[in-house]
C-alpha cells in the first residue's frame, strides 16, 4: 500500500524567499506524480505533473523534481509571494491513475 | 472546457437523511474519480469509473454509499442514512484514459451532518 509523507507539515516564510517542499512515497511503481495546491475550503488545483520517466517539470516560479527509485519528489518555489499561501499536496499515481495523498504542507508567506 | 463542476457546493443534513451529490466532468475525459477529504487530511480514494463502468471501490465506501455514472457522462454519489462521521469534503476529478494523464479536480461538495 502506497504511503506518502510530506515534510515540513507547516512552513512560514517572509515574502521573497525561495523554498523547498519535500514529498516521499513508499512504492516506487508509479506512473506519474502530481503536485496540487489547495486553498482553505476549496478544491485542488493542479500545479505540475511529472511522468515517471521524467526528472523534473517547470512552470513559472515552480519547479518539481522526481527521483522515482528513491521515492522522493520536491517542489521548489522561487521568490515566494503572499498569494502562494496555501496547502501543497503531492500525489503519486498508481494503477488506474489512482492518487495517494499525503497530509500536505501548509505554507504561509508573510509580508 | 469549463472544468469539473460539482453541485451542491455545501450541504447540511440531519443524521439519518439521504444526500446525493453530482459531478460533471470535463466532457472528453473517460475516467471519473471520487475522493473524500476530512479536516487536516489529504484526500482519500473512494471509487472510479471508466466511461460508465465502475471499476473499483475503496473499502472506505460502505454499503451506505453508492455511485453511478449513467451513459458515461455526469456522476452521482449518494449517501444513505448519513452519520456524523460522513461529514467531509467530497471531491470529484476526471482525466483522460491512460496513466500518463493528470487529474482535474472540481471545487468539491462540503457535507455537514448534524
Amino acid at each position: 500500500k502506497q504511503e506518502v509523507t510530506q515534510i515540513p507539515a507547516a512552513l512560514s516564510v517572509p515574502e521573497g524567499e525561495n523554498l523547498v517542499l519535500n514529498c516521499s512515497f513508499t512504492d516506487s511503481a508509479i506512473y506519474n506524480l502530481q503536485w496540487f495546491r489547495q486553498d482553505p475550503g476549496k478544491g485542488l488545483t493542479s500545479l505540475l505533473l511529472i511522468q515517471s520517466s521524467q526528472r523534473e517539470q517547470t512552470s513559472g516560479r515552480l519547479n518539481a523534481s522526481l527521483d522515482k527509485s528513491s521515492g522522493r519528489s520536491t517542489l521548489y518555489i522561487a521568490a515566494s509571494q503572499p498569494g502562494d499561501s496555501a496547502t501543497y499536496l503531492c500525489a503519486p499515481a498508481g494503477t488506474a491513475s489512482k492518487l495517494t495523498f499525503g497530509t500536505g504542507t501548509r505554507l504561509q508567506v508573510t509580508l | 472546457d469549463t472544468g469539473v463542476s460539482q453541485n451542491p457546493r455545501h450541504k447540511i443534513t440531519k443524521r439519518g437523511q439521504n444526500v446525493t451529490f453530482r459531478c460533471d466532468p470535463i466532457s472528453e475525459h473517460n475516467r471519473l474519480y471520487w475522493y473524500r477529504q476530512t479536516l487536516g487530511q489529504g484526500p482519500e480514494f473512494l471509487t472510479y469509473f471508466q466511461n460508465e463502468a465502475q471499476l473499483e471501490k475503496s473499502r472506505l465506501l460502505s454499503d451506505r454509499f453508492s455511485a453511478e455514472r449513467p451513459k458515461g457522462s455526469f456522476s452521482t454519489l449518494e449517501i444513505q442514512r448519513t452519520e456524523q462521521g460522513d461529514s467531509a469534503m467530497y471531491l470529484c476529478a476526471s482525466s483522460h484514459l491512460g496513466e500518463t494523464y493528470g487529474y482535474t479536480f472540481g471545487s468539491g461538495t462540503r457535507l455537514t451532518v448534524v
